[in-house]
């Protein structure tokens, strides 16, 4: 199975510390992947792409790719109490169909004030 | 330009029903893919068309049923309703279908509730 693993959590972060959420995933021919925050009772909105190995930064988040160790992250800089979510993991398609194992469950984060 | 429209926004049916979810995607946009959300639960893959054909199909009852039409909206059917069926029934478009790196473009979801 090509899975997505996340902690469900709930994760819980004081306000204007660093809160790093992980994803690991198995199937090595996972190219591009994607990292989307969900808030109660609405539709999942993408916050970050990331399709090389490393980091890339966008304002206060930053997501890094390990493909050798499979796993990707997502750190969130100056936590806010508004960063409080859900955050789905997607490893996007790696060809040969649509099998939709691309989303892990998500990880609930809850910023302290 | 718009984003991907959902409608109805919330329903409410009684078991044994059926029903029917519409989804226009992004223009430009010729995937199209459902999931439901149960509350506390990731989105769970129910199908995705390409170009009007079913390329994936998740692990969901026959009462399940999907369809792309040529202007590449889509419409989701679910029959003999459950209790169990009561989730946010989501829509995502992307202009992937094949070996593509896109992200999916989710719209506002459709509340279902079944009594």
């Amino acid at each position: 199975q090509k899975e997505v693993e996340q902690n469900s959590g709930p994760l819980s972060v004081p306000e204007g510390a660093i809160a790093s959420l992980n994803c690991t995933y198995s199937d090595r021919g996972s190219q591009s992947f994607f990292w989307y925050r969900q808030y109660s009772g609405k539709s999942p909105e993408l916050i970050m792409s990331i399709y090389s190995n490393g980091d890339k930064e966008d304002g206060r988040f930053t997501a890094q790719l390990n493909k050798a160790s499979q796993y990707v992250s997502l750190l969130i800089r100056d936590s806010q109490p508004s960063d409080s979510a859900t955050y789905l993991c997607d490893r996007g398609e790696s060809g040969g169909g649509a099998d939709g194992l691309t989303f892990g469950k998500g990880t609930h984060l809850i910023i302290q004030p | 330009d718009a984003g991907v429209t959902q409608s109805p926004t919330h329903l409410i049916k009684t078991r044994g029903q059926h029903v029917t979810l519409r989804c226009s995607p992004i223009s430009g946009h010729k995937s199209v893919s459902w999931y439901q959300q149960v509350l506390g639960q990731g989105p769970q893959f129910i199908f995705q068309y390409y170009e009007k054909e079913e390329r994936g199909r998740g692990n969901f009852p026959d009462r399940f049923s999907a369809r792309q039409f040529p202007n590449y909206s889509s419409e989701l059917n679910v029959n003999a309703l459950l209790l169990g069926d009561s989730a946010l029934y989501l829509c995502a478009s992307s202009p992937r279908g094949g070996v593509s790196n896109q992200p999916q473009h989710f719209g506002d979801g459709t509340r279902l509730s079944i009594l």
